[in-house]
């Protein structure tokens, strides 16, 4: 079956450190993966998305994510976190098709310190 | 450009109270709808989906229902609430058929009292 693991449910880093943010799927075929952030109250804003290709992928609001098919990884990265990337963030695998339906992981609620 | 609209934004009901949740998307024809709820520290349940009008397809037994009675249109109702229903709902558009991702909007706040 497919699905979705985000292990990590809340991380705290400091402003301007560092951050990376896990994802592991699980999926038959080759996957369609996305990361969305929400903010308190709002929907989801997609950050970035895989399909195919350079598995570098970049996204907005400076952040990137590398597809790893041997880790059936996809973990989301930043060199320098800003205290308005507070936020939650989850991590999806796309089933294509005509329904085109997303599986979501549980989320990281990333928490910055000043 | 597309855009997604959900209201209301919050919404205060009484248990046993009806529920209506309206969606509408612009800018796109036949894209595909979802609804998902989110429950407090927890992540985004598909709720249903559908893929054309008056197609509803439904992802989990519950007291809830779904109607699509025009193109970019998608509803989300119950006859009597039940406290279990508090959650944010959030509504979806996609485009069948592609790999691309869903559009979300700002979704709907529902306590039940």
């Amino acid at each position: 079956a497919q699905s979705v693991t985000q292990p990590d449910i809340h991380i705290t880093v400091s402003e301007g450190a560092s951050l990376e943010l896990r994802c592991n799927y699980s999926y038959g075929a080759t996957p369609y993966l996305f990361w969305y952030v929400q903010s308190p109250g709002q929907g989801l804003q997609l950050l970035l998305k895989y399909f195919s290709g350079d598995t570098l992928v970049q996204g907005i609001k400076g952040f990137e994510a590398e597809f790893k098919r041997s880790q059936s990884s996809f973990n989301l990265r930043k060199p320098s976190v800003h205290w308005s990337d507070a936020a939650e963030y989850f991590c999806a695998v796309g089933a294509g098709g005509a329904t085109n339906k997303l599986i979501f992981g549980t989320g990281t609620l990333l928490a910055v310190q000043p | 450009s597309q855009t997604i609209h959900q209201w209301p934004a919050t919404l205060v009901q009484p248990v046993g109270s009806p529920l209506s949740l309206e969606c509408t998307v612009e800018g796109t024809s036949n894209p595909n709808l979802y609804w998902y709820r989110q429950a407090a520290g927890r992540g985004l349940q598909l709720l249903f989906y559908s893929v054309g009008i008056g197609q509803i397809s439904s992802e989990v037994p519950q007291n809830l229902s779904a109607s699509r009675p025009q193109d970019r249109q998608f509803i989300l109702s119950s006859k009597k609430l039940l406290l279990s229903d508090s959650g944010f709902y959030l509504c979806a558009w996609g485009l069948g058929g592609t790999n691309q991702p869903q559009h979300f909007g700002d979704g709907t706040r529902l306590s039940i009292l």
